[in-house]
C-alpha cells in the first residue's frame, strides 16, 4: 500500500524558535499533500493544502506566515512552524493523495516550552 | 463546507460482539474514507468508499451516497480493535477531507 513518512516523530523546542516537519510519500508521487492539526481527544482539522510547484492554500484562521509550507517535489512537503509558542504545541499530521484516496503519515508531536 | 457527523461518540463492547458505527454527511461526496487511529496517533486506512459496499476480513462498510450516510461494521470484535474510528468526507469537486469527531471504541475481554 501507499506509505507516507513524517520526520521528526517528536520534537521539543523553546518558545520563539522555528521547527521544520517533513512529509514524504515513499512509494508514490503526490501532486497534492495536506497538513492537519489534532489537539488531544479531538478530531483532525485541515490546516492547508500543499500543491507541488505552487503556493499552498490555507484554511480560514490558519496564519500562513506562521505555518510555512513548501512542496518542492512530488514526494516531499515541509511544514515550518515559525516563532513557535506554547499554544502551537499539538500533533501535526500530513497526508498525501493518490487515486482520490488520502494516506497519512504517523504524525509529529510538537511541544513548545 | 461539508458537515460530517459520527455516532455514537463512545462505544464499549464485550470481546466477540458486533458493532455498527455511523457517519452522516451533509453534501454529495467524491471521497469518503474510514480510518482507525491507533494509540500512537497513526491513522490506518480502513476503507475508501464513496459509494457501495466493501469488506475486509471482520470489517465491512457501506455508503449510501443518495441518502448521505456510511456505516462501518465490526464483527467478532477483538481488544485490538479498540481506538478511535474516524469517518472523513470530501464534497464533490474537492479533495479536501473533513473529519467527523470520531467514535471511541473500547473492547473489553
Amino acid at each position: 500500500g501507499a506509505v507516507v513518512s513524517q520526520h521528526p516523530s517528536r520534537v521539543i523546542c523553546k518558545s520563539g524558535t522555528s521547527v521544520k516537519i517533513e512529509c514524504r510519500s515513499l512509494d508514490f508521487q503526490a501532486t497534492t499533500m495536506f497538513w492537519y492539526r489534532q489537539f488531544p481527544k479531538q478530531s483532525l482539522m485541515l490546516m492547508a493544502t500543499s500543491n507541488e510547484g505552487s503556493k499552498a492554500t490555507y484554511e480560514q484562521g490558519v496564519e500562513k506566515d506562521k505555518f510555512l509550507i513548501n512542496h518542492a517535489s512530488l514526494t516531499l512537503s515541509t511544514l515550518t512552524v515559525t516563532s513557535a509558542h506554547p499554544e502551537d504545541s499539538s500533533f501535526y499530521i500530513c497526508s498525501a493523495e493518490t487515486e482520490h484516496e488520502q494516506y497519512f503519515g504517523p504524525g509529529t508531536r510538537l511541544t513548545v516550552t | 463546507g461539508i458537515q460530517v457527523e459520527q455516532s455514537p461518540p463512545d462505544l464499549i463492547l464485550q470481546e466477540g460482539a458486533n458493532s455498527t458505527l455511523r457517519c452522516n454527511f451533509s453534501d454529495s461526496v467524491n471521497n469518503l474514507q474510514w480510518f482507525h487511529q491507533n494509540p500512537w496517533g497513526q491513522l490506518i486506512n480502513l476503507f475508501y468508499i464513496p459509494s457501495g459496499t466493501k469488506q475486509n476480513g471482520r470489517l465491512s462498510a457501506t455508503t449510501v451516497a443518495t441518502e448521505r450516510y456510511s456505516l462501518l461494521y465490526i464483527s467478532s470484535s477483538q481488544t485490538t480493535d479498540s481506538g478511535v474510528y474516524f469517518c472523513a468526507a470530501a464534497r464533490a469537486g474537492s479533495y479536501q477531507l473533513t473529519f467527523g469527531k470520531g467514535t471511541k471504541l473500547s473492547v473489553i475481554p
